[in-house]
């Protein structure tokens, strides 16, 4: 079993559509949790980080279940832009701080 | 914020040759440096972990004498791919944490095609 898993893609959406992304991990001592985004060919970049209390940046909204080990991303009312690879990420300390990436969703959106 | 520079951003060489990859921290000092490969698809794979001054940690699976990783100052780490083979070519890219919350910043990656 993956360490990080993640709904398979891709997702083709109009815009303004909403979709959520889910991500599952595995080791009950991991402590951060992350959503990256990466456009094709570039590097990850960090979309916001999780916490248990959920947490909101515009139209972006993230939820952490520790008791299910479940993460999800939430994005409203969707742009062209929004069109990338998500990916969910998780740290757990007790492996010396290395970030563990999901396969990563592929977001589509369309006219 | 915090930068790293990673270079060379696309190479192509002939099988059986090495090649190095350079990941500098631009304004901050990169206690600890993560090397990752990415495959067409796929997701970023660590390859292994290195601390200034200190051997790199490998990942199971990663061959450590064929990817050599250096991490010599608090700005530069460098990875050689030595003995490149077309199996090898994959999109390497370089991440860093250092003193002050400066989080994971991440090089551009270097998109490796052995031909």
């Amino acid at each position: 079993r993956k360490e990080v898993e993640q709904d398979p893609g891709p997702f083709n959406v109009p815009e303004g559509a909403t979709v959520a992304f889910n991500c599952t991990y595995s080791n009950s001592a991991s402590q951060s949790f992350f959503w990256y985004r990466q456009d094709c060919r570039k590097e990850p970049k960090l979309l916001m980080s999780v916490y248990s209390s959920g947490n909101e940046d515009g139209r972006f909204t993230a939820q952490l279940n520790r008791a299910s080990q479940y993460i999800s991303l939430l994005i409203r009312d969707s742009k062209l832009s929004d069109s990338a690879t998500y990916l969910c990420v998780v740290n757990t300390y007790n492996q010396g701080g290395k970030l563990i990436f999901g396969q990563g969703t592929e977001l589509s959106v369309k006219p | 914020g915090a930068v790293v520079s990673q270079h060379p951003s696309r190479v192509i060489c002939k099988s059986g040759t090495s090649v190095k990859i350079e990941c500098r921290s631009l304004d901050f000092q990169a206690t600890t440096m993560f090397w990752y490969r990415q495959f067409p698809k796929q997701s970023l794979m660590l390859m292994a972990t290195s601390n200034e001054g200190s051997k790199a940690t490998y990942e199971q699976g990663v061959e450590k004498d064929k990817f050599l990783i250096n991490h010599a100052s608090l700005t530069l780490s460098t990875l050689t791919v030595t003995s490149a083979h077309p199996e090898d070519s994959s999109f390497y890219i370089c991440s860093a944490t250092g003193q002050g919350d400066y989080g994971y910043t991440f090089g551009s990656g270097t998109r490796l095609t052995v031909v």
